[in-house]
Parts: C-alpha cells; sequence; structure tokens
C-alpha cells in the first residue's frame, strides 16, 4: 500500500540549532516526493519537490532534503532554526505519471515543530 | 497574481444538512484537487478536476461530491452532514497536470454540530 511516514510528531528545537525531519515512503512506482509547511490557520506552501536527478534538492527558506531510495527516505534539513520556522511540516508523494491525475498526493501525518528561544 | 481563494472561510452546520464549498484557483491553473484535513486523518485526497472532468477520486463515501466550471472555479458538496464531517477542507490548484506541485488555498473549516 502507499504511504508516507513521519515518524516524529512533535519536536522541538532551539533557535540556531540544526534540524533534520524524518519522512520514509511507500510507492509502487518512481515517486514524485514534496516537503510542504502549513502555518497556524493557513494553507500549504510548498518548500521543495524530487521529481529525478540530484537526490540533494534545495527548497526556499534554507531548508534542504535528500532522497535515499535505498532507505525510501526524504527527510528534510535545515542547519539553523529560526523561530519563524515553527509550523507543522507536511512529506507527500505522488505519482510520475505524464497523463495521470497529480492531485492525488499522500501526505504524512506531520511534523509539528516548535522553536525555543 | 492572486492564490487560491476558498469562500467560506469558516462555518458551522448541523447534522443532515449539506454544505457547498467554492474554490477559484490560480488564474491559468487548470487543474483542482480537494483535500480533507483533520487531527486524525491528517490530510486526505477527496478528488481533482481538470477541465471540468473529475480525473480521481479518493476513498470518500458517495455524500461527497465536486464539479468544476469552464473557467477552472471549482465546488465541492458535502450531502447529509455528520459529526465526522468536521474539518479543514482545502483547494489546491495546479498549472499542470504532470507536475504535482500544488499551491493551496487557506481551507474552509467545517464545523458540524
Amino acid at each position: 500500500a502507499q504511504s508516507v511516514t513521519q515518524p516524529d510528531i512533535h519536536i522541538t528545537v532551539s533557535e540556531g540549532a540544526s534540524l533534520e525531519l524524518r519522512c520514509n515512503y511507500s510507492y509502487g512506482a518512481t515517486p514524485y516526493l514534496f516537503w510542504y509547511v502549513q502555518s497556524p490557520g493557513q494553507g500549504l506552501q510548498l518548500l521543495l519537490k524530487y521529481f529525478s536527478g540530484d537526490t540533494l534538492v534545495q527548497g526556499i527558506k534554507g531548508f534542504e532534503a535528500e532522497f535515499k531510495r535505498s532507505q525510501s527516505s526524504f527527510n528534510l534539513r535545515k542547519p539553523s532554526v529560526h523561530w519563524s520556522d515553527a509550523a507543522e511540516y507536511f512529506c507527500a508523494v505522488g505519482a510520475m505519471n505524464y497523463g495521470g491525475s497529480q492531485g492525488n498526493l499522500i501526505f504524512g501525518k506531520g511534523t509539528k515543530l516548535s522553536v525555543k528561544p | 497574481k492572486a492564490g487560491v481563494t476558498q469562500t467560506p472561510r469558516y462555518l458551522i452546520k448541523t447534522r443532515g444538512q449539506q454544505v457547498t464549498l467554492s474554490c477559484s484557483p490560480i488564474s491559468g491553473h487548470r487543474s483542482v484537487s480537494w483535500y480533507q484535513q483533520t487531527p486524525g486523518q491528517g490530510l486526505q485526497f477527496l478528488f481533482e478536476y481538470f477541465s471540468e472532468t473529475q480525473r480521481n477520486k479518493g476513498n470518500f463515501p458517495g455524500r461527497f461530491s465536486g464539479r468544476q466550471f469552464s473557467n477552472s472555479r471549482s465546488e465541492m458538496n458535502v450531502s447529509t452532514l455528520e459529526l465526522g464531517d468536521s474539518a479543514l477542507y482545502l483547494c489546491a490548484s495546479s498549472p499542470l497536470t504532470n507536475t504535482g506541485e500544488l499551491f493551496f488555498g487557506e481551507g474552509s473549516r467545517l464545523t458540524v454540530l
């Protein structure tokens, strides 16, 4: 079955510390992989995506993620967290299937990030 | 460029009623998807529309339906509301059907009493 697992429900880090949010996926086809961020009362904003090519992808707000096919993982990282990064982060997987439905993303349950001053 | 607009932002209904939610995608986007977000189940795909055709549907009962108009605006309808339908309903638009990148609105928060 297709699924996305984010093992950490809630993470607290100190401002300025590094961050890594874990994501593991199970998907039959070659996946598109995404990280989205949601601030309270807001919709989701795309941080970065992986379709193919270089397995280390850069996103907005200083985030990066590394695709590891052998581990079925797509972990999100940031070297130095800012207080404004406090939000909920969602990993998602979709199909690399041109002409198919691309709006059907499978999301993980999310990881809530709190930032200590 | 205006983002995805969802109306209404908040609404309260009682069990048995029906509700219609509206979504205006980003100009030029022809694909619109709907998701339900709840604390227990997370984000779940409802359906996707492209050029007025439903391309895919998630695992929801027939009480959940949608449509897309020729201007790409979309509506979703939930009939015979149940308490469990209380959720944030998110609409997302996409410029193409093969990129997977979605642009989300802020959602319509439905409370069923």
